[in-house]
């Protein structure tokens, strides 16, 4: 079955520690986005790429890095500079051409 | 400013009564609007895409329509698992703008 997998499905992050979350897509779709979702806001955009080894920033990259060495994989890591983390992130992807998003189970990560 | 505002913020209805959901949109080049269905703690499900005014598409108990400013997700004789959030986002020339979504609950 295609589809989008994000790993792991919680993730404790320390004071001071980067944390990295797993995205994954065999769907072979171009695009991939990592989005931020807090309780009463919606989704919000960190990062997306639309080919591989390119990526652009989006509305809230500050504290955030992201690599695209293949098309079907598009890890974010949450780094230490990233002050508020605690939120549930969603990775989706989307085929070239069209922009109908598809959504992963996402990761919610907390901190210690 | 590009703004998305979906109401009403939560919803209670008891199973078979029908209701519809807002999603009304200030932006500039809209491109299509987009709803999806989120169970807690879990991503986003696509349910529909609508490119223009007037458009309509449907999907067992729901149905999205979209005029110049708005669209609504009809919902008609729900059943308590369509119990979820509903997600709206607006489709622009260079980014997408959601909602902060309606809390749907059906009643038994």
């Amino acid at each position: 079955d295609g589809g989008i997998t994000q790993s792991p499905k919680y993730l404790f992050r320390k004071e001071g520690q980067n944390v990295t979350l797993s995205c994954e897509q065999n769907l072979n779709h171009d695009a991939m986005y990592w989005y931020r979702q807090d309780p009463g806001q919606g989704l919000r955009l960190i990062y997306y790429s639309q080919i591989v080894n390119d990526f652009q920033k989006g509305d809230i990259a500050e504290g955030y890095s992201v690599s695209r060495e293949k098309k079907e994989s598009f890890p974010l890591t949450v780094t230490s500079a990233q002050k508020n983390p605690t939120a549930f992130y969603l990775c989706a992807s989307s085929r070239q051409g069209t922009e109908t998003q598809y959504f992963g189970p996402g990761t919610r990560l907390l901190v210690l | 400013e590009d703004q998305v505002t979906q109401s009403p913020e939560a919803l209670r209805l008891q199973e078979g009564e029908s209701s519809s959901l807002n999603c009304s949109y200030t932006v500039s080049g809209l491109r299509g609007l987009f709803w999806y269905r989120q169970d807690p703690g879990k991503g986003p499900e696509f349910l529909f895409t609508l490119y223009s005014a007037g458009e309509e598409k449907e999907k067992e108990r729901l149905k999205a329509t979209l005029t110049k400013k708005e669209s609504f997700l009809h919902i008609t004789a729900p059943k308590p698992e369509d119990s979820a959030t509903y997600l709206c986002a607006a489709l622009l020339y260079d980014k997408i703008i959601f909602g902060k979504g309606t809390r749907l609950h059906i009643l038994p």
